[in-house]
């Protein structure tokens, strides 16, 4: 099963600011990377796919990159309603595998 | 707009069966894969296996012994069975639809998820 790793675990930042999200994957997945958003008890939401195209209704400050093992979600300037907790999933071998989640908090 | 909803004992014994339904309301389920996912808590989700709406399955090797889907699309409803359960088993339960015809890529939209604890 491969392997996804994300990191930091949690970050704090301030609304307005820039935020970066890495996932690693234990061998190459491709492109076939999906980011979710969930926030409290809400289903996880997509927010990407194909490691880099938005979802319909995903807003545009909310980007993704990379490719093979290394993948990472960009929000540009932090609302108040991003601050959740996101995970990454691969599809490229079944079982379909996640990481552990990046909680964003508010600094 | 698909909505998905998952129903089901929260409560079950050590080595009992695990039994969950998931009903699907707002779309047909035909022409789609849906699958059954899960989180321990403080862990990363876990995929369990996915259905066709004829009813082709797909296990988690790690589970295959254990489980097994159902799908009843009369009712828009597919199902999880999960025998010989053990306090690892306790988790929030997801139903999710899958984004293409053969379950190969990802899920949207998902349920709420429906917390299950194994205990005595």
């Amino acid at each position: 099963e491969i392997l996804l790793t994300q990191s930091p675990g949690t970050l704090s930042v301030s609304p307005g600011e820039r935020a970066t999200l890495s996932c690693r994957a234990s061998q190459s997945v491709g492109r076939s990377l999906v980011w979710y958003q969930q926030k409290g008890d809400q289903p996880p939401r997509l927010l990407i796919y194909g490691a880099d195209t938005r979802a319909t209704d995903t807003p545009a400050r909310f980007s993704g990159s990379g490719s093979e093992t290394e993948f990472t979600l960009t929000i540009s300037s932090l609302q108040s309603e991003d601050f959740a907790v996101y995970f990454c999933q691969q599809y490229i071998n079944w079982p379909y595998s996640f990481g552990q989640g990046t909680k964003l908090d508010i600094k | 707009q698909v909505r998905l909803q998952e129903s089901g004992p929260g409560l079950v014994r050590p080595s009992e069966t695990l039994s969950l339904t998931c009903t699907v309301s707002g779309a047909s389920m035909t022409n789609y894969f849906w699958i059954w996912l899960r989180q321990p808590p403080g862990k990363g989700m876990e995929s369990i296996g996915y259905i066709s709406y004829t009813g082709t399955t797909n296990y988690n090797p790690s589970l295959k012994s254990r489980v097994s889907l159902s799908v009843d699309t009369y009712r828009s409803q597919f199902s999880l069975r999960l025998t010989s359960v053990t306090a690892a088993d306790t988790a929030v339960y997801f139903c999710a639809r899958c984004s293409s015809t053969s379950c190969l890529g990802w899920f949207d939209p998902w349920g709420h998820g429906t917390r299950v604890i194994v205990s005595s």
